[in-house]
């Protein structure tokens, strides 16, 4: 596609459910990567794949998120027994190449998280 | 710790004059900055990058200045739009594709 595509656009769900937040990255992007945006901060990353291996899954907060990406394309974020401050936007990016070779980051609208 | 900070969280500006907006970083190890737009329900958008090895990039209305002995850039916006009223959010990364973000500068342009 043109851009990252990212899906669904809003989620609300109940406390102490499963959610899974889909990410399509621009065609021949190599390298993605997973943020998130609390209310007020900034962008705080999350996890970075090149190709289907995750090299760095260091800003994953807790082992209640996971992700996952098939084939070098889509990638999937899964957050089990949600929380409340798990709320958020998370956003999704992807880059030509890996290392990034000082390429940009592009970056979908984003799933707009609310757990109550 | 915040290793990369925008300690202004707002800005307004006449239209036609110049936006500068700021960013302070404490890692040294940080080669590559980037400055993005965003605007409500979207994602951000990539403005203007500038890498360690040089102090300034410009690109049409949008100039980057990089002071690496202070460790802080700048974004410079001339003549200022209407239309660039958005938050922007200054990122930095070190020789990995791991970007660390600002907490983000909201700039009003009024007319």
């Amino acid at each position: 596609g043109a851009g990252v595509s990212q899906s669904p656009s809003n989620k609300v769900t109940e406390k102490g459910k499963d959610v899974e937040l889909r990410c399509d990255p621009i065609s021949g992007h190599t390298a993605l990567y997973w943020y998130r945006q609390s209310l007020g901060q900034g962008l705080e990353f999350l996890i970075y794949f090149q190709g289907n291996s995750a090299p760095d899954k260091s800003g994953l907060p807790s082992d209640r998120f996971s992700a996952e990406r098939t084939g070098g394309s889509v990638s999937t974020l899964t957050i089990q027994r949600t929380q409340q401050e798990d709320s958020a936007v998370y956003l999704c990016a992807s880059s030509p190449h890996a290392p990034a070779l000082n390429q940009p980051q592009h970056f979908g609208d984003g799933t707009r998280l609310s757990i109550l | 710790d915040q290793q990369v900070k925008q300690n202004s969280p707002s800005l307004s500006v006449q239209e036609g004059r110049i936006s500068i907006l700021n960013c302070d970083y404490t890692n040294s190890m940080f080669d590559y900055f980037l400055w993005y737009k965003k605007y409500p329900a979207e994602g951000p958008t990539f403005l203007i990058s500038i890498s360690s090895i040089k102090d300034k990039n410009e690109d049409g209305r949008f100039t980057v200045f990089l002071n690496k002995s202070a460790k802080h850039l700048s974004l410079h916006i001339v003549p200022s739009q209407p239309g660039d009223s958005a938050v922007y959010f200054c990122a930095a990364s070190a020789d990995t594709d791991k970007l660390i973000f600002g907490t983000g500068t909201r700039l009003q342009v009024f007319p």
